[in-house]
């Protein structure tokens, strides 16, 4: 499977400032995702970041909030804007080959606001 | 209700001991499930993909899946400390895309 790797691994960060995440795959996908995991609960899907075209999102999560880029086929940016402390969450990256595929996860940013 | 439920846990058993873990699901579209192992601090590992109902085997784990009762399980044998973790359901439907839908997560330990 792809060798997924995120940036940064964790971080601190204070209330009302913006932080940009990374996600970078060593082959070409289709499709990438990015998801939310908060303390002691399991993930919620934020979007469905398009290559080419502006990223879908779930129900709860907006674009302003969570501006995504997708410049090309490894690679994938999730900012999470004007941030407080309910956005403390581990952010995680995941690819999938395609159509109900299944999909391989990075190991995650530990994102906790001050 | 959520459309996927699984045993909380914590789950804590001998080493050797035969695992079960569970979840259950309300939506029938439901037709790809996923086991996930999740080590602290790590992303989630694929452990096993399945499609429909039926069985499947790798190693010591089992993937089970019962369509008509809304069901599936995963089966550890001979467990180790090794897999101590927190072990996801998900599962997708055809008509979602890629789109995944998760349980909550069983915490496992396995003492030696």
């Amino acid at each position: 499977s792809a060798v997924i790797s995120q940036k940064p691994s964790r971080d601190i960060c204070q209330r009302g400032t913006s932080l940009t995440i990374q996600c970078q795959v060593d082959s070409q996908v289709t499709m990438m995702f990015w998801y939310r995991q908060q303390p002691g609960q399991s993930l919620t899907l934020i979007a469905t970041a398009n290559q080419g075209s502006e990223a879908t999102y779930e129900s709860g999560f907006v674009i302003d909030k969570f501006p995504i880029s997708r410049p090309n086929l490894t690679f994938s940016t999730l900012t999470v804007s004007n941030m407080s402390p309910e956005d403390s969450s581990i952010y995680l990256c995941s690819v999938g080959g395609g159509r109900n595929q299944p999909q391989h996860f990075g190991d995650g940013t530990r994102l906790s606001i001050l | 209700q959520k459309e996927v439920e699984q045993d909380p846990g914590p789950l804590s058993v001998p080493e050797g001991a035969i695992v079960s873990l569970n979840c259950t699901y309300s939506n029938s579209a439901f037709q790809y499930f996923m086991w996930y192992r999740q080590y602290s601090r790590k992303g989630p590992e694929l452990l096993m993909y399945t499609y429909s109902s039926g069985n499947k085997e790798d190693g010591r784990f089992t993937a089970q899946v019962d369509k008509s009762s809304k069901y599936i399980s995963l089966f550890i044998r001979d467990s180790q400390p090794s897999d101590s973790a927190t072990y996801l359901c998900a599962m997708s439907a055809v008509t979602s895309g890629s789109r995944l839908t998760f349980g909550e997560g069983t915490q496992l330990t396995v003492n030696p």
